[in-house]
């Protein structure tokens, strides 16, 4: 069974970082393509960021809100997907979905953490 | 603003059709066929319901269905069931620069 359990969320004030981390389980993480999506309170999805597999380069890209603030990193011996969230702004305010990436889609999602960007 | 537009809300009785659609543009919906639905619960995470415009993973009902014209994708669900209430996101592939866009979803009401 497919299990992703992120965790690290918290409260951090504006201009401040904090390190999402998502644990997998179920598959082999390290062939898999990884996406983080984040939902605002009471809004709808948005695509944060995607790394490919290492044997496809391990490259990553990023939704223009987040890019050069925010970078993805992957590792795989401990089977786990990182976040890593620089100058963080109040529009960052969000639940965090650790998802699979298959071909162009989503399959199997997280339970999400929370982050809360306020002074 | 989201990038793709549905509908805020949808209602249907139990055993009867919804369709729920999703419009974007050529650069997105109507220029790949890599259009996907989420179903979410309150408190949930998402679940894949439909990708590819069309195709179900296993598990997901044949109630649930999917279609593309032009630059609008539908998802249509007949035979509606409360567990069925829910909110429904559609997503889409907008190319190398953008990646991936989703609708603002739709609450579907079962009377």
């Amino acid at each position: 069974e497919v299990q992703l359990v992120e965790s690290g969320g918290g409260l951090v004030k504006p201009g401040g970082s904090l390190r999402l981390s998502c644990a997998a389980s179920g598959f082999t993480f390290s062939n898999a393509w990884m996406s983080w999506v984040r939902q605002a309170p009471g809004k709808g999805l948005e695509w944060v960021g995607r790394i490919k597999s290492k044997t496809d380069g391990g490259t990553t890209d990023y939704a223009a809100p987040v890019k050069g603030r925010f970078t993805i990193s992957r590792d795989d011996s401990k089977n786990t997907l990182y976040l890593q969230m620089n100058s963080l702004k109040t529009e960052d305010t969000a639940v965090y979905y650790c998802t699979t990436q298959n071909g162009d889609y989503f399959d199997y999602w997280g339970q999400g953490t929370l982050v809360t960007v306020s002074s | 603003q989201s990038a793709l537009t549905q509908p805020r809300s949808v209602s249907g009785s139990p055993g009867q059709s919804v369709t729920i659609s999703c419009t974007g543009t050529s650069s997105d919906v109507g220029g790949y066929n890599y259009v996907s639905w989420y179903q979410q619960h309150p408190g949930k995470a998402p679940k894949l319901m439909i990708y590819d415009v069309s195709k179900r993973p296993s598990g997901v009902p044949d109630r649930f269905s999917g279609s593309k014209s032009g630059n609008t994708a539908s998802l249509t669900i007949s035979g509606l069931q409360a567990e069925d209430e829910a909110d429904y996101y559609c997503c889409s592939y907008a190319g190398s620069y953008t990646f991936w866009v989703f609708g603002g979803g739709t609450k579907l009401t079962v009377l």
